[in-house]
């Protein structure tokens, strides 16, 4: 069935620091692909999609590029601040069942100090 | 993004007993799903939920669950007999489309 494989965190780092947060998935048909982020305390949010290859989803300064060729979906952000702290999830969802469900990684705690 | 709505926001209850965990929907929303996170696991689904009939459902979605949205009010998850492992995090989703997916902030269910 469809997966969806994230880095082990927590991934630590310092502010202003640059962040790839590695998610490759496995599908048999051709997914849409996202990024969900879950600050402490609160619900999943929506923080980017791609709805096909090569197209590159962006918000708040993060963003993923959309990669058939490697199945993947890194998240990468050029200067993290300490209010990135949260376990950011990617997540795919198969037009194969009409976007029925989604599918979720493990999710990855980033960790960013001052 | 659309402020989704979920209550309670913590529900404890003892083991066999049944519970009802409520989402309100947004005006333009068709789409409803449910998810669970069992603490330090993956978000799991459940089950979704479209002009008033559940579209798919999960292995997790067993007799002991059921969903309903009656008149168009706020769309529910009823466990009937809980059990410890039902114990998580269940989040409400909903949408326009079936591309996007809102959570709402969740309800933490604790069964003892």
């Amino acid at each position: 069935g469809d997966s969806v494989t994230q880095m082990e965190g927590p991934v630590t780092l310092s502010e202003e620091a640059f962040l790839t947060i590695n998610c490759t998935y496995t599908a048999t048909g051709y997914p849409s692909l996202f990024w969900y982020v879950q600050y402490p305390g609160e619900g999943l949010q929506l923080l980017l999609k791609a709805t096909k290859a090569d197209d590159k989803g962006s918000n708040k300064g993060f963003e993923a590029t959309y990669r058939k060729e490697t199945t993947s979906f890194h998240l990468e952000k050029g200067s993290v601040q300490v209010s990135d702290s949260a376990v950011y999830f990617c997540a795919l969802s198969d037009k194969r069942t009409g976007f029925q469900k989604l599918v979720f990684g493990t999710g990855t705690r980033l960790l960013v100090s001052p | 993004e659309p402020e989704v709505t979920q209550t309670p926001s913590h529900q404890v209850t003892q083991m066999g007993q049944e519970v009802i965990l409520r989402c309100v929907p947004i005006s333009n929303h068709l789409y409803f799903y449910w998810y669970r996170q069992i603490l330090g696991q993956k978000v799991e689904f459940l089950v979704s939920f479209y002009n008033n009939e559940i579209s798919e459902k999960s292995e997790i979605f067993d007799d002991q669950f059921s969903v309903e949205r009656p008149d168009g009010s706020n769309f529910t998850l009823k466990i009937r007999s809980t059990k410890l492992e039902d114990s998580a995090m269940y989040f409400c989703a909903q949408g326009a489309a079936r591309e996007t997916q809102y959570f709402g902030p969740g309800t933490r269910l604790l069964v003892l």
